[in-house]
């Protein structure tokens, strides 16, 4: 089936410094990726879409200077937080778009915890 | 925009219970309409999709355009099927960004 993984699960970072979050499709080849933020008990907020070879498209109110994404090959988008501060410290989730016979279908990634101190 | 609803954050059933989790939506366009589970400690995956019109773990969902509705059905819950349902909208023609709903936790009492 189809895999995807992120990475780190979890982080802890000093207010001030960058975290790098990985998604990889595993064992297919995803042109848009989708990244996601979820706080605890509320659902999943879109954040941006990544597609590969091309910038991001960010949602409305997500700033793309804070949250820089880098789809740089068929099978891993990167999401950059820089300069995190207490108040991004949520739940991060990547999903990749794939195509299959029943159509298309957004794999999800485990997540990522970021907490920022 | 687009905007999924699902009215409540929690419901508890006993097994062998009939469950109908229930989502509204409101778009303007012909959109796809999902239904994703997410189990305890495990990510999130796909359960349905309006377009298939299939069966998975015993789980229906109709699209009621009239109504906006796409509820998620099925006839006998079991404890297995405890778990957290997600309904999501994609607006189709071509954008295959998600809009979720906030999600119903769903409890089957043995």
């Amino acid at each position: 089936g189809a895999v995807v993984s992120q990475h780190p699960s979890w982080v802890i970072c000093k207010s001030g410094t960058s975290v790098k979050i990985e998604c990889r499709s595993l064992d297919f080849q995803a042109t848009t990726m989708f990244w996601y933020r979820q706080f605890p008990k509320q659902s999943l907020m879109l954040m941006a879409t990544s597609n590969e070879g091309s910038k991001a498209t960010y949602e409305q109110g997500v700033e793309k200077d804070k949250f820089l994404i880098n789809h740089a090959s068929l099978t891993l988008s990167t999401l950059t937080v820089t300069s995190a501060h207490p108040e991004d410290s949520s739940f991060y989730i990547c999903s990749a778009r794939r195509l299959a016979g029943g159509g298309e279908t957004q794999y999800f990634g485990p997540g990522t915890r970021l907490l920022v101190l | 925009a687009q905007r999924v609803t699902q009215p409540e954050k929690l419901l508890s059933v006993f097994k062998g219970a009939p469950v109908e989790l229930k989502c509204n939506y409101s778009y303007s366009g012909s959109p796809e309409l999902f239904w994703y589970v997410q189990y305890s400690r495990q990510r999130l995956q796909l359960l349905l999709r309006h377009i298939s019109r299939e069966s998975i773990k015993g789980f229906t969902a109709d699209l009621n355009k009239g109504e906006t509705s796409f509820h998620l059905k099925k006839p006998f819950a079991q404890e297995e099927d405890s778990a957290m349902y997600y309904c999501a909208l994609s607006p189709g023609a071509g954008s295959y960004q998600l809009t979720f709903g906030k999600g119903t936790k769903l409890s089957v009492i043995p």
